[in-house]
């Protein structure tokens, strides 16, 4: 079975500081995909970053970075010049490519102090 | 584009009553899902569907019916409300190959007393 693990419920970084996410999964599939989504205290889940395991190059959206290690199925977001409105939960996620289910981690609660 | 549009965003329901969630989406998308969201356990499958007339259970679909009769419209259906019922439900859709992953609605935070 497929499983998610992120094992910090809570982070905490200054403002403009650079703050990394942890995420390791399970799979022996080959062909899949990972995701980072956010959600902030609106509820909304929105996604941040995502990654294709058939590309070695990391995945960069802005500010916003993944660390992609394959052989150790490691999946980290990186996210540099923090600001107040990073403050949210970060899900990780995986999907098996062409397959219908998403799978997530816990959540990792990311606090901005100014 | 309204993307995906879920009803209503709050409720209170009492232990035994029914009800249903709407959930509709305006890209086209095969895939459409139902999740849960409960404290320090992410995001949990509860039924999904691949296609019109297409349902399958998740992880948690104990509980909870669905069905697709158009490619747009994947309504929950609360058979019997319960207290272990109370959670935030996400509606979600994605394309069949899933690179752009999901599309999520707004959520439902639900309460049953």
């Amino acid at each position: 079975a497929q499983t998610v693990t992120q094992s910090q419920p809570e982070m905490s970084v200054q403002e403009a500081e650079t703050v990394t996410l942890s995420c390791t999964y399970d799979t022996s599939e080959s062909d899949y995909y990972l995701f980072w989504y956010k959600q902030p205290p609106s509820r909304q889940m929105i996604l941040v970053i995502r990654q294709e395991a058939y590309k070695q190059q990391n995945a960069t959206e802005n500010r916003f970075s993944v660390n992609f290690q394959k052989a150790a199925k490691s999946f980290s977001l990186k996210i540099s010049d923090s600001q107040l409105g990073d403050a949210a939960m970060y899900f990780c996620a995986y999907r098996i490519q062409g397959a219908q289910k998403l799978v997530f981690g816990q959540g990792t609660r990311l606090t901005i102090n100014p | 584009n309204a993307g995906v549009t879920q009803t209503p965003k709050f409720q209170v329901l009492k232990t035994g009553q029914s009800m249903t969630l709407q959930c509709a989406q305006d890209m086209n998308h095969e895939y459409m899902s139902w999740y849960r969201q409960d404290p320090g356990m992410g995001l949990r499958l509860i039924h999904y569907s691949v296609g019109a007339g297409i349902t399958d259970q998740g992880e948690v679909p104990n509980g909870y019916n669905v069905s697709r009769s158009t490619t747009e419209d994947f309504p929950l259906r609360l058979l019997s409300a319960a207290p272990s019922q109370t959670s935030v439900y996400f509606c979600a859709s994605s394309t069949r190959q899933g690179i752009g992953g999901y599309t999520f609605g707004s959520g439902t935070r639900l309460t049953v007393v």
